[in-house]
């Protein structure tokens, strides 16, 4: 069983660059969640995709999209980058949705905005 | 205010001490999870609660449903334990497809 992976491990970027961080969940998962953890906080909820729709989505602005592919892999796109953006970038799997049981989380994309 | 708030926020041990870390939060939920955050970013799921306790190893999770609060400990703590420790609830209702965090607690273990 493969765990849940996320890609590239650092990035950095300069304001006004668009990035993609792409995540692969673990096998047989269906749903991914996207959470951004910026230094010293807790993660917030950015969006859920459920079987490639997006199913709800956290307080981000529309320059925060994402996709999810047939095989349940996902992207996070930004748009537009901001010095605030900087923040380590986690996605988890889990099965079905509303995931009452545990969701998987990937190691995570540190993202600094220059 | 944030609606999931964790105690303390840091906390230092010497191994062998019983830790207890506090989760409070304010919405109705269907289930409360416990994580764990080692440096470096990675999260592993500790427990997932909806009523009572549960207990693996060396951790125990309870949660008060009536009193919206739960609590982590650890028995017997070592220097291993040493991570940020995290409280992530699941509302009931329309908002039940995202955890919301609380900010986490740094526990520190000296040897």
């Amino acid at each position: 069983e493969t765990g849940v992976t996320q890609s590239p491990t650092h990035l950095i970027k300069t304001r006004g660059q668009q990035v993609t961080l792409r995540c692969s969940s673990q096998s047989g998962h269906n749903t991914v969640s996207w959470y951004q953890q910026a230094l010293g906080q807790g993660p917030q909820f950015i969006f859920q995709y459920y079987r490639e729709e997006e199913n709800g989505r956290g307080n981000f602005p529309p320059r925060f999209s994402g996709l999810q592919f047939p095989n349940y892999s996902s992207e996070l796109n930004v748009n537009a980058l901001e010095l605030d953006d900087s923040a380590l970038y986690l996605c988890a799997s889990s099965l079905g949705l509303a995931a009452r049981g545990t969701q998987y989380f990937g190691p995570g994309t540190r993202l600094t905005v220059l | 205010k944030n609606e999931v708030e964790q105690s303390p926020q840091n906390l230092t041990a010497q191994e062998g001490e019983f830790i207890t870390i506090n989760c409070s939060y304010s919405v109705g939920i269907s289930a409360l999870h416990w994580l764990q955050q080692h440096p470096g970013g990675g999260i592993v799921s500790l427990f997932m609660l909806s009523s009572g306790k549960k207990k693996h190893g060396r951790l125990i999770a309870t949660i008060n449903i009536q009193e919206k609060h739960s609590s982590l400990h650890i028995t017997a703590s070592h220097p291993r334990d040493s991570a940020v420790y995290i409280c992530a609830v699941r509302e009931s209702g329309g908002s039940n497809y995202k955890l919301t965090f609380g900010k986490g607690t740094l526990l520190t273990v000296n040897p």
